[in-house]
């Protein structure tokens, strides 16, 4: 099953309105990153987070963090049509030379004009 | 010109043939890996370098093979293309440390018929 599992898979809001995603996850890790994609284009890094961190800013976003729940929500503030992309999380539980950085299936975020 | 850079961006190609998905980068970073992407799957990780000499299998590397030619080139071969390799594949780099997202490339479309 996936480490990270996004929440909802679709999500269609007005603009203006907040979008809120939820990433949950089964193993311990070192962080977690949220990714933005726009149709069929790559991932565009939006934030990371670190295991003891719990909440974090960037612009319009706010993600947070909690390891007891082992889960992770993303906010988007004010959202914008230009907004309308899926977005994944990617959980790293990489240690010593071991890669180990999955990503879940994504929540395709429709905003509407 | 772009951080990374994959090429071709679109390929048809039949069963049974070789072929060879290519990226280069321009941000100096030693770590080099490639994705492929399927709807509903989210992104697998297929093969991941840390450096020139250092190469590892990810979680779906058979029916593909790697070749790091230099820092900055890290290519993808499919040996015998079968049509469950259609996908999307991206390449990505990171810097070490778990301060850093990936840096993905735009993907190469390929389908096998």
């Amino acid at each position: 099953s996936q480490q990270g599992e996004e929440d909802p898979q679709a999500l269609s809001i007005q603009e203006g309105e907040n979008a809120t995603m939820n990433c949950s996850y089964k193993t311990s890790i070192n962080n977690l990153q949220w990714y933005r994609q726009n149709s069929g284009r790559g991932l565009v890094h939006l934030i990371l987070i670190r295991s003891n961190e719990r909440e974090k800013h960037s612009g319009r976003l706010r993600v947070t963090l909690d390891t007891s729940k082992k889960s992770s929500s993303l906010l988007i503030t004010a959202s914008r049509a230009a907004d309308t992309a899926s977005y994944f999380c990617a959980t790293d539980a990489s240690s010593g030379g071991y890669q180990k950085v999955t990503f879940g299936i994504g929540t395709k975020l429709q905003v509407i004009p | 010109d772009a951080d990374v850079t994959q090429t071709p961006r679109n390929r048809i190609t039949k069963t049974g043939k070789r072929i060879m998905l290519e990226c280069s980068q321009t941000k100096g970073h030693d770590r080099m890996y490639w994705y492929r992407q399927d709807p509903g799957l989210g992104l697998r990780l297929i093969y991941y370098s840390f450096d020139v000499k250092d190469i590892n299998k990810g979680e779906i590397s058979d029916g593909y093979s790697v070749s790091r030619q230099a820092q900055a080139k890290f290519s993808l071969s499919l040996e015998s293309a079968i049509p469950n390799q259609t996908a999307l594949y991206f390449c990505a780099t990171c810097e070490p440390g778990d301060y850093y997202g990936y840096t993905f490339g735009s993907g190469t479309r390929l389908t096998v018929v």
